[in-house]
């Protein structure tokens, strides 16, 4: 068990360009999961895979922002014209069937300039 | 979900057990309550979770009320490295999909 991967774990970028966070899961794990984390804050889910399937998304998911997970492993999540208020760390986790418990990486933290 | 109430903030002794309160009042039978803390620059970390009996594996134990409208974790012998943010949630566990909806937590403070 080598835990989530998150990578970046820092991104600074100008208002208006696009970024892109990768996310590894533990090997075995099915599901994955993207949250959003501002200060002061606790994590709000942003969505859901099953496998390669995008099974849920939030409503704080705006037409800015995609997720994929293409071959049922990593996943990324991209944010199209950034802006400060996506400033935020963003969080990937995962489980799998046997266990219902969460593994969370250590997050992208993201600075909007 | 049902929602839970913490208090912000608690400080707690080295060494000694840190209770740390929540109040699940409108908790339903099939709610379970789950733990997690977060602290600094990581991601949330799992715990412990009940349903209604008290639990106990080897990061704490969780002591729930009767009639289910509260519980408190107990970290029995708090050490530094204890300093997080604890989170409470109670939810139905969906063995398809683990959602958790984070509230704002209690920070811990564990004081040398």
């Amino acid at each position: 068990d080598t835990g989530v991967s998150q990578d970046p774990r820092h991104k600074i970028t100008k208002r208006g360009q696009n970024v892109t966070f990768r996310c590894d899961p533990i090997s075995e794990h099915n599901r994955l999961y993207w949250y959003r984390q501002t200060l002061g804050q606790g994590p709000e889910f942003l969505t859901y895979f099953q496998n390669e399937a995008q099974l849920e998304k939030s409503r704080l998911l705006s037409d800015r922002f995609s997720a994929e997970r293409p071959k049922g492993s990593f996943s990324t999540l991209e944010i199209q014209r950034t802006e400060q208020g996506d400033s935020a760390m963003y969080l990937c986790a995962s489980s799998s069937a046997a266990n219902e418990k969460l593994f969370f990486g250590s997050g992208t933290q993201l600075s909007v300039l | 979900d049902a929602k839970t109430t913490q208090p912000p903030s608690m400080d707690c002794a080295e060494g000694r057990a840190a209770n740390l309160p929540c109040n699940h009042s409108t908790i339903s039978g099939n709610e379970y309550v789950y733990w997690y803390r977060q602290i600094h620059s990581q991601g949330p970390q799992y715990i412990i979770h009940g349903l209604k009996n008290n639990e106990t594996n080897e990061m704490a134990s969780l002591i729930i009320t009767e009639d289910r409208k509260s519980s408190t974790l107990i970290l029995p012998h708090a050490t530094l490295r204890d300093t997080a943010v604890y989170y409470c949630i109670v939810r139905v566990p969906n063995f398809g999909n683990e959602k958790l909806t984070f509230g704002t937590g209690t920070r811990l403070t564990i004081i040398p």
